[in-house]
């Protein structure tokens, strides 16, 4: 069964270094997210993508994020100076989109610590 | 600003017992209504309830939405240890498309042996 990947799985940075997280979405999905997930706390909504483009993004993703899709199979979210409140677990998502709703399917996920 | 609530936060019951858990919300528009089970890391995806779909059944698992007074319940019966997670009602506003969730904190569903 077609599944959304992740890597790393585990990621430790030091404060105000770049991490880039990837995923590989499922093959015929045309919508990507990022969703994050802050120990104890709710999932929230980063930011959208399709066809090449930011689609949505929520008041967290300010300017220190970014995201791109290198190829046709990987998604990547960059945070360019990371702090100690970006710690959290990263998760990406696809869904096939457009038209009727579909519904999101969510990778493993990435924990980000920022030390 | 879109809400979601589950309600209760936490629940601790015995294998067999059947169990209600609830979602209720408060969005600009409506598209879909979502529910995921998160047990380790990633939600898994069990339902999803629109205005064309209002009850959802899949094994002991089931669920209904109603939309005029904003809610949904998830019921599982006979529950087994297997089903201890934390679960997640989400709701997709419509906002042209681009399909973003809204999360609530969840239910922590404790199945004792």
């Amino acid at each position: 069964e077609p599944e959304v990947t992740q890597t790393p799985s585990h990621q430790v940075t030091q404060m105000g270094q770049e991490v880039i997280l990837r995923c590989v979405p499922i093959s015929n999905h045309l919508y990507f997210y990022w969703y994050r997930q802050i120990l104890g706390q709710k999932v929230e909504f980063l930011v959208s993508f399709y066809n090449n483009e930011i689609s949505e993004k929520s008041e967290i993703f300010d300017d220190q994020f970014s995201v791109e899709r290198p190829d046709g199979s990987n998604f990547t979210l960059k945070i360019r100076s990371t702090k100690l409140e970006d710690s959290a677990m990263y998760f990406c998502a696809s869904s096939e989109g457009g038209g009727p709703p579909y519904e999101q399917f969510f990778g493993p996920g990435t924990r980000l610590t920022v030390l | 600003e879109d809400k979601v609530v589950q309600s209760p936060l936490s629940l601790v019951v015995h294998e067999g017992d059947t169990v209600t858990l609830n979602c209720s919300y408060e969005v600009t528009n409506f598209r879909s209504l979502l529910w995921y089970k998160q047990e380790k890391k990633a939600p898994t995806f069990l339902f999803m309830l629109t205005s064309s779909g209002i009850e959802k059944k899949s094994g002991r698992l089931s669920s209904i939405l109603d939309k005029k007074e904003l809610f949904s319940i998830l019921n599982i019966t006979a529950t087994q240890t297997g089903d201890s997670a934390v679960y997640l009602c989400a709701v997709e506003p419509t906002q042209g498309g681009s399909e973003k969730l809204v999360f609530g904190k969840g239910t922590k569903l404790t199945v004792n042996p």
